[in-house]
């Protein structure tokens, strides 16, 4: 199985509401991702976990806060966001991170959000 | 800094005819290069990986290359059908484990 699922699949929130979107694998993944995407654009890395740490902030605004509660699942909690964050957002993972082995990374189905 | 280019940004083809999709890299210390294919509003879906020490991966009717001296990849999707309708990305894996993504490659296969 090679599944990374997202919930929810859409959220439309105001720019001072605090949402979360989640982000679940169970194929033992210790390295796990959020990008962010811009319609016609690639993926942008914003976070990285290893081992259920930070490993890569991005230089991310903080009204965008991860969390990673065990090895399984990947929270991205959402706080006064602005309508240019609206964007699909990607989480993946992959075996691991860092290491003389490059390994594949699975993406999710993302979580179209819209800020109004 | 690691450029990934695809061109072209788009493409048509009539049903059947082979799809060659190129993408060119400037840095060659590269770890990895991963093709995806990602269906409006979806997500990535993995292709096809292939590691640095490879030459080339295949898998049904795709098949990617890579040339690290030169800087290129190239996936092949041969007999195409409108179900290949889609964008396809390609990702080099750089020497700090992130991935630099290219534009992508728009496929229209007309029926």
């Amino acid at each position: 199985d090679t599944e990374v699922t997202q919930t929810p699949k859409h959220l439309v929130m105001g720019m001072t509401n605090k949402k979360s979107l989640k982000c679940e694998q169970h194929m033992g993944h210790r390295a796990m991702y959020w990008y962010k995407q811009k319609a016609k654009k690639p993926p942008e890395l914003m976070f990285v976990y290893s081992y259920e740490k930070l490993s890569i902030n991005e230089s991310v605004p903080s009204r965008f806060s991860p969390e990673c509660p065990n090895s399984s699942l990947l929270n991205l909690h959402l706080h006064a966001l602005q309508p240019e964050d609206s964007a699909l957002y990607l989480c993946a993972s992959s075996q691991d991170f860092v290491g003389s082995t490059s390994y594949e990374q699975y993406f999710g189905p993302g979580t179209r959000l819209t800020v109004t | 800094k690691q450029e990934v280019t695809q061109i072209p940004a788009a493409l048509s083809v009539p049903e059947g005819e082979n799809l060659v999709l190129n993408c060119s890299f400037t840095d060659s210390a590269i770890y990895n290069l991963q093709w995806f294919r990602q269906d409006p509003g979806k997500g990535l879906t993995s292709l096809l990986l292939i590691q640095s020490s490879q030459r080339e991966q295949t898998s049904g009717r795709l098949n990617a290359s890579l040339d690290k001296s030169s800087g290129r990849s190239t996936l092949y999707i041969a007999a195409s059908q409108p179900g290949d309708s889609a964008t396809y990305l390609c990702a080099v894996g750089r020497s700090d484990y992130k991935l630099s993504f290219g534009a992508g490659t728009t496929v229209t296969v007309r029926a």
